[in-house]
């Protein structure tokens, strides 16, 4: 059981607009940044949104990150065939002695 | 370009301790504002932190695995290493190395490729 819940799936058409959940505590997502992360088959870990809302240098705009009060939400929007992958929300915990904490991952089908 | 990459054995006996080394290269481990850390990926299941050191060797660890772990950095060679002891079928995982940018970004920004161990007899 992962302390931020995320669904476990999510689909759509190529050009759609999809949005991924990642829910929380106050401990994690209320008090802290949210992290995305874009898993491919057969790649590594990849950061796609950090502190909420920021996109690294090289990421497309067509992803987009928000977070209101213990919740946070991935856009992707013109989705493509090679988004099809798994997607991981992640923040620090402050509970006991701090910990990251992740989501359980969604994984995202495109149609 | 920053790039890590695990190596370890692939697979380990029940009781046994796993040891797992990332090396990193494209940048030195020495330089400050960083911390190396070490993530896995049960099967079927989420990502699980297990901890992170500076390249000055403070460590911290996750709670829950806190008193089975190890995590030491050799700046000599660019590495950091992961021993995990008394494993059992659950620590059964693909195993990350990950950087996490402390100053800037604040979180994850780059990883290894992973490395899958099995623990069995």
């Amino acid at each position: 059981q992962s302390v931020l819940t995320q669904p476990p799936s999510a689909s759509g058409t190529p050009g759609q607009r999809v949005a991924i959940s990642c829910s929380g505590s106050t401990s994690n997502i209320g008090s802290n940044y949210v992290y995305w992360y874009q898993h491919l088959p057969g790649t590594a870990p990849k950061l796609l949104i950090y502190r909420n809302d920021q996109r690294p240098s090289g990421v497309p705009d067509r992803f987009s990150g928000s977070k209101s009060g213990t919740s946070a939400s991935l856009a992707i929007s013109g989705l493509r065939s090679e988004d099809e992958g798994d997607y991981y929300c992640a923040a620090w915990d402050n509970s006991l002695t701090g910990l990251w904490v992740f989501g359980g991952g969604t994984k995202l089908t495109v149609l | 370009q920053v790039q890590l990459q695990e190596s370890g054995p692939g697979l380990v006996k029940p009781s046994e301790t796993l040891s797992l080394t990332c090396t990193v290269s494209g940048g030195s481990i020495s330089n400050g504002g960083y911390y190396w850390s070490w993530i896995r990926h049960h099967p079927g299941k989420g990502l699980e932190w297990i901890g992170y050191i500076s390249y000055s060797g403070s460590a911290y660890l996750n709670p829950a695995l806190r008193s089975r772990v190890i995590i030491s950095v050799d700046t000599s060679k660019n590495q950091f290493s992961l021993e995990l002891s008394s494993v059992t079928a659950a620590d059964t995982a693909v195993y990350y190395c990950a950087r996490v940018d402390s100053s800037n970004i604040g979180g994850f920004d780059y990883w290894g490729q992973g490395s899958l161990v099995t623990v069995s007899s």
